[in-house]
């Protein structure tokens, strides 16, 4: 089955403790992107990236990193959490531009940070 | 950059009733639009997209939406919602030419009630 997947679903941590949301898919798609959900402000986009070695920043970059070691794999890293960064995270997928090819979002990763 | 206004968070709507959800975005280059929906604990689905050509475009399911470029908007209708219609629906733009993926509005909860 065609799918993105993230893990874990559902997160609680620290402030200042580092984690890392997995995200894979398996439809050898060229872009891939990571956006955080917060009520009343919509998605927004964090990283994306074109292909293998290949990322750029999106809306909201600050305290986050991200890595494309394998086109299958978009890894998100939060080095040092803090509370604000307490939100609902999607990895999506596509085969190119969004204007060519629909996103495929993964079921989302909660986190919470205290 | 282009940005994305939906207009109303909350619309309630009888079942049989028709909708609209409102969507206007700005740009200062060409866009091309989506509309993706969200069900509980899900990831976004694309519902429909306007890249060119009529400006009037239709989902499997009976939701249409018309491209608007004096008035800059793009807003989605169903003549006759249904309760399954219940989710969070999200429009979004894309600049012609960008590889930045979705700008994604901040969502519209559309609850069907019976």
């Amino acid at each position: 089955e065609a799918q993105v997947t993230q893990n874990p679903r559902y997160l609680i941590t620290v402030t200042g403790k580092k984690l890392t949301v997995t995200c894979s898919q398996n439809m050898n798609h060229e872009y891939m992107s990571w956006y955080r959900q917060d009520p009343g402000l919509g998605l927004r986009q964090i990283y994306y990236s074109m292909n293998v070695e290949v990322t750029d920043k999106g809306d909201v970059p600050e305290g986050y990193k991200v890595s494309r070691k394998e086109k299958r794999n978009f890894p998100l890293i939060l080095e040092s959490p803090s509370p604000n960064q307490t939100s609902l995270y999607f990895c999506a997928s596509s085969l190119g531009p969004a204007q060519n090819s629909p996103l495929h979002f993964g079921n989302g990763t909660r986190l919470t940070v205290t | 950059a282009q940005s994305v206004t939906q207009l109303d968070s909350q619309v309630p709507v009888f079942e049989e009733a028709p909708v609209e959800l409102r969507c206007n975005y700005s740009s200062s280059v060409s866009v091309y639009l989506f509309w993706y929906v969200q069900y509980p604990n899900q990831g976004l689905q694309l519902l429909l997209k306007y890249l060119s050509g009529s400006t009037l475009v239709e989902s499997i399911n009976g939701f249409e939406a018309e491209f608007n470029k004096s008035q800059t908007s793009f807003h989605l209708r169903k003549p006759s919602v249904h309760i399954s219609d219940t989710a969070e629906y999200f429009c979004a733009a894309s600049a012609a030419g960008s590889a930045r993926q979705l700008t994604f509005g901040s969502g519209t909860q559309l609850t069907v009630l019976p």
